[in-house]
């Protein structure tokens, strides 16, 4: 079974410049989501899918940042423009929406992309 | 509201010799708690999880952990370290009673296994 996939695995902007994350989940996985990983601390929410809504996205900086799963498999982060602040690791997990019984139905993460703001 | 703390940023062992890191948490319904541990430009990889049944939930590479409800805990350990446990590692925790919520993380801890 193939693995969540992110693209790009290192990206380097200038503030201000856009940039743009591409998750792709594991297959027949519902749940998407995506963390913020900033140096030194651990994951933090910025936004849950199930299929192509969003079920959370209460820690999503609005102004600056978007994202979308318009057709329920794949997905984008954005951000535009980008700021010093928003150097991190960006990474997309996935999980089932109905596990099996025995399952807790953890997530299953990507490799992650590292992005750099100069 | 859910949280994490790792209360100790780093932790050094020499190979062989026991390990533990230490996790306690906060959440309002049934605690779903897990470790993962993340390796340099790697993503996560899940270690173990705690969902009920018996407090000692055994997992990859060795890995164990014990979950202590009275004392809020979760902490992860293995009987002989190796240098290559050496990683960061994350202990989250999510309201099991809430169906697919999202994982909340400690800022992790970084193990030394020094040969």
């Amino acid at each position: 079974e193939a693995g969540v996939a992110q693209s790009p695995r290192y990206k380097i902007i200038e503030k201000r410049q856009s940039v743009a994350f591409w998750c792709n989940p594991i297959s027949g996985h519902a749940t998407l989501y995506w963390y913020q990983q900033i140096l030194g601390q651990g994951p933090k929410l910025l936004i849950q899918f199930q299929n192509n809504g969003v079920v959370d996205d209460s820690q999503l900086p609005k102004d600056r940042f978007s994202a979308e799963r318009l057709k329920g498999v794949d997905s984008t982060l954005k951000i535009q423009p980008a700021k010093l602040e928003d150097s991190a690791v960006y990474l997309c997990a996935s999980s089932p929406l109905y596990p099996p019984p025995s399952s807790t139905n953890e997530q299953y993460f990507g490799p992650g992309t590292r992005l750099t703001v100069t | 509201a859910q949280s994490v703390a790792q209360p100790e940023d780093q932790v050094n062992v020499a190979e062989g010799n026991p390990l533990t890191v230490k996790c306690t948490y906060s959440v309002s319904g049934n605690p779903y708690l897990f470790w993962y541990v993340q390796y340099p430009n790697r993503g996560l990889q899940f270690l173990l999880k705690y969902i009920t049944g018996d407090n000692l939930v055994k997992g990859s590479y060795g890995f164990e952990a014990e979950f202590n409800k009275s004392q809020t805990s979760f902490h992860l350990k293995k009987p002989s370290a190796l240098v290559s446990d050496s990683a960061l590692y994350f202990c989250a925790v999510r309201d099991g009673g809430r169906g697919n919520t999202p994982l909340v993380f400690g800022k992790g801890t970084r193990l030394s296994v020094i040969a």
